[in-house]
């Protein structure tokens, strides 16, 4: 079982659509993180919020936006997003330089 | 960007048997860590190394750390069927950003 939850656990959704995944953590940790995995590849960092600080991927596209409303939840909205969008978002916390908690996943899908 | 590189690409071992896979990365680090993964599930984390420590020890698990060399490597003793998974290093530098290495997929063959 995972201390980190995530949903939707699969999306399906349009090129003009507008959506949102969602992770949540109750462990006390200060640092979460969002990262996109694609088939066969290692997980890709987007995104990290630090301490209420936000630091960027900047290669990420701006069709992909965080939000951080408290220390314990972490958004990802989605909007106009393309085909080749289409992977596994992962979503993790941890303490300040400690090991990392993963969620189990959004495989999401761009048609 | 990815920081480590890791070989083999892809192991296939004798349940009972050891695998060993090694991990390559560029700049200094905070620590290494070790992660499984089960196909299409979140990543689980094994072990961590800090920067001083130069071997570590979790159970079926042996990790080692060459700083000088900048490789880690991660050996599984006695294999288990359950053992099949990915296993990705990471990496952690001073900016505190966890890079992930290619990985290694690991199958055990009962």
């Amino acid at each position: 079982d995972t201390e980190v939850t995530q949903t939707p656990k699969h999306l399906v959704m349009g090129m003009t659509n507008k959506k949102s995944l969602k992770c949540e953590q109750h462990m006390g940790h200060r640092a979460m993180y969002w990262y996109k995995q694609k088939a066969k590849k290692p997980p890709e960092l987007m995104f990290v919020y630090s301490y209420e600080k936000l630091s960027i991927n900047e290669s990420v596209p701006s069709r992909f936006s965080p939000e951080c409303p408290n220390s314990s939840l972490l958004n990802l909205h989605l909007h106009a997003l393309q085909p080749e969008d289409s992977a596994l978002y992962l979503c993790a916390s941890s303490r300040s330089a400690g090991e990392l908690f993963f969620g189990e996943g959004s495989r999401l899908t761009v048609l | 960007s990815q920081q480590g590189e890791e070989d083999p690409q892809a192991l296939s071992i004798q349940e009972g048997e050891n695998a060993t896979m090694n991990c390559s990365y560029k700049t200094s680090i905070n620590n290494l860590q070790w992660y499984r993964q089960n196909s299409g599930r979140g990543l689980v984390h094994l072990i961590l190394i800090r920067s001083n420590e130069r071997e570590k020890h979790s159970g079926r698990l042996r990790v080692t750390l060459d700083t000088s060399k900048k490789s880690s490597s991660l050996l599984i003793t006695a294999s288990r069927a359950a053992d099949t998974a990915s296993y990705f290093c990471a990496t952690l530098p001073n900016d505190y950003k966890l890079s992930f290495g290619a990985g290694t997929t690991v199958t055990v063959r009962a």
